[in-house]
């Protein structure tokens, strides 16, 4: 049964702390999506990739928040440094762009919390 | 920008009752789909529908879409209580390089009561 993994499931970090979250796409997929979950904000798209190359992080703060794929299994996103306000869920999803009419598979999340 | 946006933004019915969500979206859209997420969990995809259908089925699931109004509508039927969660709906806002970006609404909160 394939699935999307992310680690770690929870943080808890301080103000001014780098945080790295990773995860791993589904074997075969070649797309990973970054999202960001928030009771205020709801479901935003932080950035994605294809075959591993960075197609749109439009909607990820520059100056603190950094998304790459070392490999074809692994995507990090990085907070440096961390701020209580980035406090949500952080969701990684997988796909395989081939059609056009692609569907996403959703890891569980890491639950991140900034004091 | 959200572009998704359901209505209504939290429904409790009654186990056995069916359970109708609408999502309305903005720009013209290649298909649309509806996901499922369970209090901690992910969201999970539960059916697409192209933008030349006008309903599909899977299960006790029917979605159905206007594309004219730009709406679609999620129903469950013989609702039952492990049916309770939240139901996004996705609309694809580009494509860049063969992958599609979605945009997804803020969701509605179903509660189905035994």
């Amino acid at each position: 049964d394939a699935r999307v993994t992310q680690t770690p499931r929870h943080k808890v970090t301080e103000m001014g702390q780098e945080v790295t979250m990773r995860c791993q796409p589904i074997l075969g997929h070649n797309t990973v999506f970054w999202y960001r979950q928030t009771m205020m904000q709801g479901l935003e798209l932080l950035a994605y990739f294809r075959n591993r190359a960075p197609l749109d992080d439009s909607g990820m703060p520059k100056d603190r928040f950094s998304a790459e794929m070392p490999d074809a299994t692994l995507a990090t996103l990085k907070i440096q440094p961390s701020e209580p306000r980035d406090s949500a869920v952080y969701f990684c999803a997988s796909g395989l762009s081939e059609t056009g009419l692609e569907t996403q598979y959703f890891g569980p999340g890491t639950r991140l919390l900034v004091l | 920008s959200q572009q998704g946006e359901e209505d209504p933004q939290a429904l409790s019915i009654q186990e056995g009752e069916n359970a109708t969500m609408n999502c309305s979206y903005k720009t013209s859209i290649n298909n649309l789909q509806w996901y499922r997420q369970n209090s901690g969990r992910g969201l999970v995809h539960l059916i697409l529908i192209r933008s030349n259908e006008r309903e599909k089925h899977s299960g006790r699931l029917r979605v159905t879409l206007d594309t004219s109004k730009k709406s679609s509508s999620l129903l469950i039927t013989a609702s039952r209580a492990a049916d309770t969660a939240s139901y996004f709906c996705a609309s694809r806002d580009k494509i860049i390089q063969g992958a599609q970006k979605l945009v997804f609404g803020q969701g509605t909160r179903l509660t189905i009561n035994p």
